[in-house]
């Protein structure tokens, strides 16, 4: 069983839309949750973490937790061609593991 | 500045032979993680360690060994047993003991692309 899922897309929304990708996981004890950009053949970089349910924003990202429901949401306002990139989402486990979904690639059209 | 460095960037390896990759990272983090990654795929673990001379299997550590005789230092070997190790490979680290903030959050190096002819 995948301890965190993601759709793998890919996900295609127009310049200037909303784009929304979702995750969601299995161990009820994780507590942190980040969502990572990858570039094609580069390294992830931290985009965005959250730790309490509910709503955090950072500039044109919002991520959104639900421990209930065990579900992450990352949510892109106003994309641009630049943000087509793979989206990882991840969570620590207890033992100090940093585990991966499998990533949500995103295409922004001009 | 602080970072983590991996070497070499790329690596081409004949079958049957054991390749080691080098991470070495100055930023005082306590933990230290090698990652996989294959086209279209996500990270998967490999190894890990919390703590000098002590490191951990994730959920692929078959064919792979991993040393840490230094906080700054995890080199992973692929061995000769790993029978698909065409892949990227990442290294990352983070600080422990930082409860639940955004210092807890991984950072990684550029990554090694390793080849098999």
């Amino acid at each position: 069983q995948k301890e965190v899922e993601q759709n793998s897309g890919p996900l295609s929304v127009p310049e200037g839309a909303i784009a929304s990708l979702n995750c969601t996981y299995s161990d009820r004890g994780s507590q942190s949750f980040f969502w990572y950009r990858q570039y094609s053949g580069k390294s992830p970089e931290l985009i965005m973490s959250i730790y309490s349910n509910g709503d955090k924003e950072d500039g044109r990202f919002t991520a959104q937790l639900n421990k209930a429901s065990q579900y992450v949401s990352l949510l892109i306002r106003d994309s641009q061609p630049s943000d087509s990139a793979t989206y990882l989402c991840a969570t620590n486990t207890g033992g100090f593991k940093t585990i991966f979904g499998a990533g949500t690639r995103l295409f922004v059209k001009a | 500045d602080g970072g983590i460095t991996q070497s070499p960037k790329y690596l081409f390896r004949k079958e049957g032979q054991n390749v080691t990759l080098s991470c070495e990272q100055n930023l005082n983090h306590d933990a230290m993680y090698w990652y996989r990654q294959d086209p279209g795929q996500g990270l998967r673990l490999i190894y890990y360690s919390q703590i000098v001379n002590d490191f951990q299997k994730g959920d692929i550590a078959e064919g792979y060994s991993v040393s840490r005789e230094k906080k700054e230092s995890f080199p992973l070997t692929v061995t000769s047993a790993q029978k698909n190790p065409t892949a990227f490979y990442l290294c990352a680290s983070r600080p422990l003991g930082q409860g639940y903030t955004g210092a807890n959050v991984l950072t990684f190096g550029a990554g090694s692309r390793l080849t098999v002819l």
